[in-house]
């Protein structure tokens, strides 16, 4: 069974860097064709992809964010981390974490989401 | 990046119709595997996204089978063929073909 669940700051201001962990478990990030993703969603507003990073440590980034974001994976502790740094109010909004399956070759299961505020 | 374009942003439905919902790209999702690199998912309230249908037309593990999805290129359609009230949320398109991945811009599914 594979769960996602994502942890972090409730409340970051404007100029910090914002560091979020997804804890995981039910599968490998060193299993051929498995990968992890985030994506965020402003309140109200549609979904949007922000990285990916594959079992071969192959890393995709959105590229209008690429410059603030960095992937860090911890095989040992089961852990994907995503850091965001200059944090503008802009960036509030829902952060999901997600498994990428080597079968579907998508986002097949997903984290219940990190509420992320800027404010000051 | 490709575009992602739905149709309609909102569609009121009654239980037991059937329904429909529009996804086009402004490139081709067909890869040279013969797969079309598109994804359906649902956002019910207060949840998180959950993956319906996979490169475009396979159902995810669970899904009843009311759902489908079918389409090639840059033309995509996601059928309910019998709409039950747990189906009410947002639906997204998504193309899984190249990065950046990108959604389109959700349709909201409610009670007629």
């Amino acid at each position: 069974q594979i769960t996602l669940k994502e942890s972090g700051p409730t409340l970051v201001k404007p100029t910090q860097t914002l560091t979020l962990t997804c804890t995981f478990s039910g599968f490998s990030l060193n299993t051929h064709g498995v990968g992890m993703g985030w994506i965020r969603q402003p309140p109200g507003k549609a979904l949007e992809w922000l990285a990916l990073i594959y079992w071969d440590d192959d890393k995709r980034y959105s590229p209008s964010l690429k410059s603030r974001l960095t992937l860090t994976k911890d095989t040992s502790k089961s852990q994907l981390v995503l850091t965001m740094t200059d944090m503008d109010p802009v960036d509030t909004g829902n952060y999901f974490c997600a498994h990428y399956g080597s079968e579907t070759e998508t986002f097949d299961y997903w984290g219940r989401g990190a509420l992320v505020t800027v404010s000051s | 990046d490709i575009v992602m374009t739905q149709s309609p942003l909102s569609l009121p439905v009654i239980p037991g119709e059937p329904a429909s919902i529009s996804c086009r790209s402004s490139q081709s999702l067909l890869h040279s595997n013969g797969y079309n690199y598109l994804n359906w998912y649902l956002q019910k309230p207060g949840q998180s996204p959950q993956l319906l249908i996979y490169l475009g037309s396979i159902r995810a593990s669970g899904v009843p089978d009311r759902f489908g999805g079918s389409g090639s290129g840059t033309d995509f359609t996601l059928k309910i063929s019998k709409v039950e009230a747990e189906d009410v949320g947002v639906y997204y398109c998504m193309q899984g073909l190249q990065s950046p991945r990108t959604f389109g811009q959700g349709t909201k599914v409610d009670l007629k």
